[in-house]
């Protein structure tokens, strides 16, 4: 069965200090994966994707995320932490091609210091 | 561009009632998707539709049930409610049948809280 795992609940940085989310799926086939950002009383915004072609893909708010088949994992990186990056996120693989079915992982709640 | 619309935002339930939850797709949209996110957990895939069937559903009980309307919209029905029935209920819409490549844009939810 297909999952996703997210082995950080919490994880907390100081502002301006870089930061890697971890995140490792089981699935059989070519995964889509994605990384999606819920903000206190928001709903889920998708920070970036990946289908095929290039391991090292760029989202928006400066993340990008490395997709190693190898590993089985899809990390969530930025370069320098900004205060309103706190958040929680979510690693989400398509679990069907035929119903665009999301499974999510427990999600990582990241803090940021000042 | 309206966005992904839900209401009611936040909605008081005792157990054993039934619950109607809304939600109005973004302009264009098509497919719809029903996620329910317990407190501390990711979202779980309740069921999708697509021009107003099912396509597909999760491990849910058939207490949970939907509709969709011409007009894309949709409702997520939640009869005998339990307490761990309380959630954040996400809604997602889709441009075309999400098969995988298609993004899901989602609404800020509704928080049923089952006493």
């Amino acid at each position: 069965a297909q999952s996703v795992t997210q082995p950080d609940i919490h994880i907390t940085v100081s502002e301006g200090a870089s930061l890697e989310l971890r995140c490792n799926y089981s699935y059989g086939a070519t995964p889509y994966l994605f990384w999606y950002v819920q903000s206190p009383g928001q709903g889920l915004q998708l920070l970036l994707k990946y289908f095929s072609g290039d391991t090292l893909v760029q989202g928006i708010k400066g993340f990008e995320a490395e997709f190693k088949r190898s590993q089985s994992s899809f990390n969530l990186r930025k370069p320098s932490v900004h205060w309103s990056d706190a958040a929680e996120y979510f690693c989400a693989v398509v679990g069907s091609s035929n119903t665009g079915k999301l499974i999510f992982g427990q999600g990582t709640t990241l803090q940021v210091k000042p | 561009e309206t966005g992904v619309t839900q209401s009611p935002t936040h909605l008081i339930k005792t157990r054993g009632q039934q619950v109607t939850l809304r939600c109005s797709s973004q302009s264009g949209h098509n497919t719809v998707s029903w996620y329910q996110q317990a407190l501390g957990q990711g979202p779980q895939f309740i069921f999708q539709y697509y021009r107003e069937e099912e396509n597909g559903r999760g491990n849910f009980p058939p207490r949970f049930s939907g509709l969709q309307f011409p007009n894309y919209s949709s409702e997520l029905n939640v009869n005998a409610l339990e307490l761990d029935d309380s959630a954040l209920y996400l809604c997602a819409s889709s441009p075309a049948l999400a098969g995988g490549t298609d993004e899901q844009f989602f609404g800020p939810g509704t928080r049923l809280t089952v006493l």
